[in-house]
């Protein structure tokens, strides 16, 4: 089926541990964002990126870095992870305006 | 700067009674506006969205939302509840502004549905 496709579902990170979370959509969109939602606050974005080769930062960028590898992944990564940063991670692609948004079903991660 | 507001963090309906959430919103121009759902441990799925035109749109599931410039709101409504839409909910304003085309989400509203 098309749509994003997020990876891992679930992760348990030690307090500065390093890893990437993964996206990839197949739908031939320009747009891909990377968002964290937390309770009480709605989706918040960390970066985003609106065609292959460029990004910029969000709401709420630090402590994150991202890489738009091709046109169809998009990838999130935490050098050092920090229990703040236990969220739920989503990421998204989107093609015009009129369509609003594709999301994956996210990462939940947590930090210790 | 644009933003949406969702007054009810969370509401409490019996299945078969109706539907309102509330959504307000604060944007300079005429806004392209959104609702999305989120069932448990799921992404958030489109409901429906308003560009122009007929106030009044049909989404899927039996959802409809209408837009109210005079009061900046885009309130959704369900006629008859179903134990299956217990999820949370978003609306969301586009800023067309930039290039991009960002969503800004409200906090979203939590729906539980009494059998």
């Amino acid at each position: 089926n098309a749509g994003v496709t997020q990876t891992p579902k679930f992760q348990v990170l030690k307090t500065g541990q390093s890893m990437t979370l993964q996206c990839a959509q197949d739908m031939n969109h320009n747009s891909m964002y990377w968002y964290r939602q937390d309770p009480g606050m709605g989706l918040r974005l960390i970066y985003y990126s609106a065609s292959e080769g460029t990004t910029d930062k969000g709401e709420v960028p630090n402590g994150y870095n991202v890489s738009r590898l091709n046109k169809r992944e998009f990838s999130l990564r935490l050098e050092s992870a920090a229990p703040s940063q236990t969220s739920v991670y989503f990421c998204a692609s989107s093609e015009t305006d009129y369509y609003g948004y594709t999301f994956g079903s996210g990462t939940r991660l947590t930090v210790v | 700067a644009q933003s949406v507001t969702q007054p009810d963090i969370h509401i409490t309906v019996s299945e078969g009674a109706s539907l309102e959430l509330r959504c307000n919103y604060s944007y300079g121009a005429t806004p392209y506006l959104f609702w999305y759902v989120q069932s448990p441990g799921q992404g958030l799925q489109l409901l429906l969205k308003y560009f122009s035109g007929d106030t009044l749109v049909q989404g899927i599931k039996g959802f409809e939302a209408e837009f109210k410039r005079s009061q900046s709101s885009f309130n959704l409504r369900k006629p008859s509840v179903h134990w299956s839409d217990a999820a949370e909910y978003f609306c969301a304003v586009l800023d067309r502004g930039s290039t991009l085309g960002r969503l800004y989400f409200g906090r979203g509203t939590q729906l539980t549905v009494w059998p």
